[in-house]
């Protein structure tokens, strides 16, 4: 069956560090690919998204671009804040629309 | 849009009684979806409805679950004889339709405990 991998975390950065969360999948055909982001006491949230290979997905400074050879979606983010605190995962669509996640990987940023 | 609403936010029960939560959807969602999340994991996937219909269920579903969405507005999520495994957060979530590239806007969970 489908599943994504996600690097474990916790990671800490200091602020204006480069991020890097890998993110890599098993599917079969091409699935849609999504970060989502849970920032402390909040729900999940949509960071971004792509829709096929080479899409790059993009939204408050962070990137992830499709990668069908490898089968990933990394995320990046040049230069953190302490506001990109969260936990964030890497989610695969499945074709009936359900979400398969990844464990998740924290991030804490210090000023 | 005041995004979608769980109640409660938190059940504290004992283990072999039946609890039931309830989800409310952004209202002109037509697809609606549990998710089971454990500490330290992602949210595994239960089950879904478009509008009333419950079209597919997770083998993580057991018999002791039971979702219903009556006239395609709110869902409900009945566990019944919890068991301490039960304990964890449960997520609904929608999106205006079942395309596999639609985001999927989620509530604030609740959270079961089991005792």
């Amino acid at each position: 069956g489908n599943s994504v991998t996600q690097m474990e975390g916790p990671v800490t950065l200091s602020e204006e560090a480069f991020l890097t969360i890998n993110c890599t999948y098993t599917a079969t055909g091409y699935p849609s690919l999504f970060w989502y982001v849970q920032y402390p006491g909040e729900g999940l949230q949509l960071l971004l998204k792509a829709t096929k290979a080479d899409d790059k997905g993009s939204n408050k400074g962070f990137e992830a671009t499709y990668r069908k050879e490898t089968t990933s979606f990394h995320l990046e983010k040049g230069s953190v804040q302490v506001s990109d605190s969260a936990v964030y995962f890497c989610a695969l669509g499945e074709s009936q629309g359900n979400l398969i996640f990844g464990k998740g990987t924290k991030l804490s940023v210090k000023p | 849009d005041t995004g979608v609403s769980q109640n409660p936010r938190h059940k504290i029960t004992k283990r072999g009684q039946n609890v039931t939560f309830r989800c409310d959807p952004i209202s002109e969602h037509n697809r609606l979806y549990w998710y089971r999340q454990t500490l330290g994991q992602g949210p595994e996937f239960l089950t879904y409805f478009q509008n009333e219909a419950q079209l597919e269920k997770s083998r993580l579903l057991s018999d002791r679950f039971s979702a219903e969405r009556p006239k395609g507005s709110f869902s409900t999520l009945e566990i019944q004889r919890t068991e301490q495994g039960d304990s964890a957060m449960y997520l609904c979530a929608s999106s205006r339709t079942g395309s596999p590239y639609n985001e999927q806007f989620f509530g604030p969970g609740t959270r079961l405990t089991v005792l």
